[in-house]
């Protein structure tokens, strides 16, 4: 079986401070893991995903996630906010089937 | 090209009504699948069909029941809506369906069903 935790249900960050949204995983297999973003009233958008091709994977809008099997994580990452990154994120695994997070919903002050 | 779109984009029912919710895609993927998504639950999978002329079950298929009409389409019904079935419902498309597939989903804008 395999499930999807997103540790922060809500994170609320400055203007051009780093933004970090935790994920871990657990999997039978070597899943396939994807961040992806919902802005309100919107359908979701493919932020990332991994691959296997390279543990740091580099997203749409400055956006990096960092896969790590030791301790089954894959954080998500963007060095400076911009107000248009209030949203909410998901992380999702691909195993035998689809899963997602609940979300953690990003607020940016100015 | 289109992507994958819905129909409708809001709908207010109520309890015991029934309606279809309507969902096409112009990729040529070979899966699709049909979520709902309530806060602070993420997106939960009602039903998918990794082909056309298959459906299945996935984690909240009760009182739904879909129809893959052809390649193309992928359609939601509930019979009797109640108000539990509030919820925003998404449908999604991928091109393979097989195991750990790297393949990315693509969504549908969402259709926002309210049952009173």
């Amino acid at each position: 079986a395999q499930s999807v935790t997103q540790l922060d249900s809500h994170v609320s960050v400055s203007e051009g401070t780093p933004v970090l949204l935790r994920c871990n995983y657990s999997s039978s297999y070597s899943p396939s893991l994807f961040w992806y973003v919902q802005h309100p009233n919107k359908g979701l958008q493919l932020l990332l995903k991994y691959t296997s091709a390279a543990t740091l994977v580099k997203g749409i809008n400055g956006f990096e996630a960092e896969f790590k099997k030791s301790e089954t994580s894959f954080h998500l990452t963007k060095p400076s906010a911009h107000m248009s990154d209030a949203a909410e994120y998901f992380c999702v695994v691909s195993d035998k089937e689809l899963s997602f997070g609940a979300g953690t919903t990003v607020t940016v002050r100015a | 090209n289109a992507g994958v779109t819905q129909t409708p984009k809001f709908q207010v029912l109520k309890t015991g009504q029934s309606m279809t919710l309507q969902c096409a895609q112009d990729m040529n993927h070979n899966s699709m699948y049909w979520y709902r998504q309530d806060p602070g639950m993420g997106l939960r999978l009602i039903y998918y069909s990794a082909s056309e002329g298959t459906t299945d079950k996935g984690e909240v298929p009760n009182g739904y029941n879909v129809s893959r009409l052809n390649k193309r389409e992928f359609s939601l019904r509930l019979e009797s809506a109640a108000p539990s079935q509030t919820s925003v419902y998404f449908c999604a498309t991928k091109w393979r369906s097989e195991p750990v597939s790297t393949d990315t989903q693509y969504f549908g804008p969402g259709t926002r069903l309210t049952v009173l």
